[in-house]
């Protein structure tokens, strides 16, 4: 399946590097979504965008700075991490708000 | 309290075997129920919705009970491939659609 797709799969990086996640969706939809998901922890919701505006951020740190220059994109730029940020970040997208929303493979990124 | 609250388990069960997980959500306002499933180390893909009249698909049945603020997924004649973890997943229009994530409940079948 390649309606959400995720680069790069896995990431490891240093508290002082930057790097940036990409999402892209091929299903025509218009709400995309960033999650974080830790270990024996439910789903966090980090962003929204809704037709590229950001209708949601949940306390997330600034270390941690979207991007949606379209529908169909989505990134999220990484800078001065913490260890404790070492999770599987992934992004899903929704027709709407409010309807089924599809996920990509992830992103399994680990902080050092 | 947690917006979405699911027993981890895990559940080990043999081949053929019935079960049945149960979620609680705690906005009573809340509209979209689902089930996801979650294979290890992959993404969670959708299983189905919940409707307010219950609905079956194949092997699996999900139940909405509003009164009680409660969600059942039932899977009949476990297969090996049920292995998994299930996400009960609720949205309330009343949080800005956000989506709620339970925990999700451990199933592993066992021949």
């Amino acid at each position: 399946e390649t309606g959400v797709t995720q680069t790069p799969r896995h990431l490891v990086m240093g508290m002082t590097n930057k790097k940036s996640l990409k999402c892209e969706q091929h299903l025509g939809h218009n709400a995309m979504y960033w999650y974080k998901q830790s270990a024996k922890k439910p789903l966090e919701l980090m962003f929204v965008y809704n037709f590229k505006e950001q209708t949601e951020n949940n306390s997330v740190p600034s270390r941690f700075s979207p991007e949606c220059p379209n529908s169909s994109h989505l990134f999220l730029h990484l800078h001065t991490l913490q260890p404790e940020d070492s999770a599987l970040y992934l992004c899903a997208s929704s027709h709407a708000l409010a309807n089924t929303q599809y996920f990509g493979p992830g992103t399994r990124l680990t902080v050092l | 309290r947690k917006e979405v609250e699911q027993d981890p388990g895990p559940f080990n069960v043999p081949e053929g075997a019935t079960v049945a997980f149960n979620c609680t959500y705690s906005n009573s306002a809340s509209q979209s129920f689902f089930w996801y499933r979650q294979d290890c180390r992959k993404e969670p893909k959708l299983l189905m919705s919940v409707y307010s009249s219950g609905n079956e698909d194949g092997r699996f049945t999900a139940q909405l009970n509003r009164a009680s603020q409660y969600i059942s997924l039932l899977i009949r004649d476990s297969k090996l491939s049920d292995s998994a973890t299930y996400l009960c997943v609720v949205n309330g229009m009343d949080t800005g659609n956000q989506f709620y994530f339970g925990t999700g409940t451990s199933l592993t079948v066992i021949p």
